[in-house]
Order: C-alpha cells, then structure tokens, then sequence
C-alpha cells in the first residue's frame, strides 16, 4: 500500500517568492493536514482538510493558504516567501484519529 | 494555556541501556496521546496511540503508558537502530483531529 506522498522533496526558493507543495493522502483517507516544522522542533498545525473543506486553522499568517481536490489530494500555498518559512512541511493523512505522516518537503529560503 | 513538553531534551544511552522519556500534558478534554518516531530529515513514522489513562501499550523494546498528566516511553535493552527523535503529540476537544506536539527527545544509542 502506498503511504502518503509528498512532492517535491526539496525545495529552494528565493525570498518574495511563491511555492506549493503537493500531497498525496493514503487510499481511502479523506481528511488531509499541513504541519510546519522547524529544525530542532515539534511539528506545528497549519491547515486541515476534509470532504474539500477547510476544518481547521493554524496560528499562521494570511501568505499561507491550502485546498484540498475532489480526489482528496492536497496542495499547500505560501506567498511572499520569507526566510523564516525555511522548514519541513510536512502532510499527515487522517483516519479516525490517527495520522500518518508523508516524508515531508524540506524548504529552503534563500 | 495548552501545552505538551517532552525531557529530557536529548538522551544518551549505552546500547542496552533502558530508560523511560516523558511527555507532560495540559489540556481540556484530552482525546488521545500519540507517540511518533522521527528520523532525520523524515516525516513522523507512527508508534501508539494512547486514549485513557492506565492504557498500556508495546511493540518490540518500546512500551508507552499513559496517566492523567503525562505519558512515558519505555525503552527496553535499546540497540543503535532506535537512535532517533521520539515525538509525543496530543489531540483533544478544542483541536478537531490536529494535534499539538512536544518539542521531542533526541534519543542517541552508542554501540
């Protein structure tokens, strides 16, 4: 069975700039989540989806947005890219109340 | 304010070693505790999950309980290959199915 697959693995952007990460969840999963973590911490809660619609939002500023399509995948949304949203995104897949985490995409801000 | 936090920060231990890391908990209406193992550069691979306090559980050198107040993990006889981050994550009432993580354990065992 294939887990939750995130593209791409890594990433550099330029500050200003926009990106978005793509998440595939596991088959039959209908809730999709958005963590940010920084070296050296937990995880933080950006955005969950699910049936398509925004279930929860994290303490993270307007540049960040998220959707979810009718297949379930997800994408995640940054605008105006700022040195300090270098970090591993991570996507968490959701049956029930537990969560399966992709391999994240490592973002770099440059 | 709601809040986990995980000691110790870092842990070395001699393999075969155990030791026990904690994870403190405050919040409303608990849901459930989640253990997940972290590997550098890698997304969280999941462990236990926890939902009442005195539940018990166990998978190969690792067993997680859970009180009122915090969690442990117990690592028995632990060999070089567990070396990693052990993350505690909770869910409750006022988060819907997100969670809120503790900060980890660096967990390195030397051969």
């Amino acid at each position: 069975d294939a887990g939750v697959t995130q593209s791409p693995t890594h990433l550099i952007k330029t500050r200003g700039q926009h990106v978005t990460l793509r998440c595939s969840p596991i088959s039959g999963h209908k809730s999709v989540s958005w963590y940010q973590q920084v070296l050296g911490q937990g995880p933080q809660f950006i955005f969950q989806y699910y049936e398509k619609e925004e279930r929860g939002r994290g303490n993270f500023p307007d540049r960040f947005s998220a959707r979810q399509f009718p297949n379930y995948s997800s994408e995640l949304n940054v605008n105006a890219l700022l040195l300090g949203d270098s970090a591993l995104y991570l996507c968490a897949s959701s049956w029930a109340f537990e969560a399966f985490f992709g391999q994240g995409t490592r973002l770099t801000v440059v | 304010e709601d809040q986990v936090t995980q000691s110790p920060e870092a842990l070395r231990l001699q393999e075969g070693e155990s030791s026990s890391l904690n994870c403190s908990y405050t919040v409303s209406g608990l849901r459930g505790l989640f253990w997940y193992r972290q590997d550098p550069g890698k997304g969280p691979e999941f462990l236990f999950t926890l939902y009442s306090a005195g539940e018990e559980k166990e998978k190969e050198r690792l067993k997680a309980t859970l009180t009122k107040k915090e969690s442990f993990l117990h690592i028995t006889a632990p060999k070089p290959e567990d070396s990693a981050t052990y993350l505690c994550a909770v869910q409750a009432d006022n988060y819907g199915q997100n969670f809120v993580f503790g900060p980890g354990t660096r967990l390195s065992v030397l051969p």
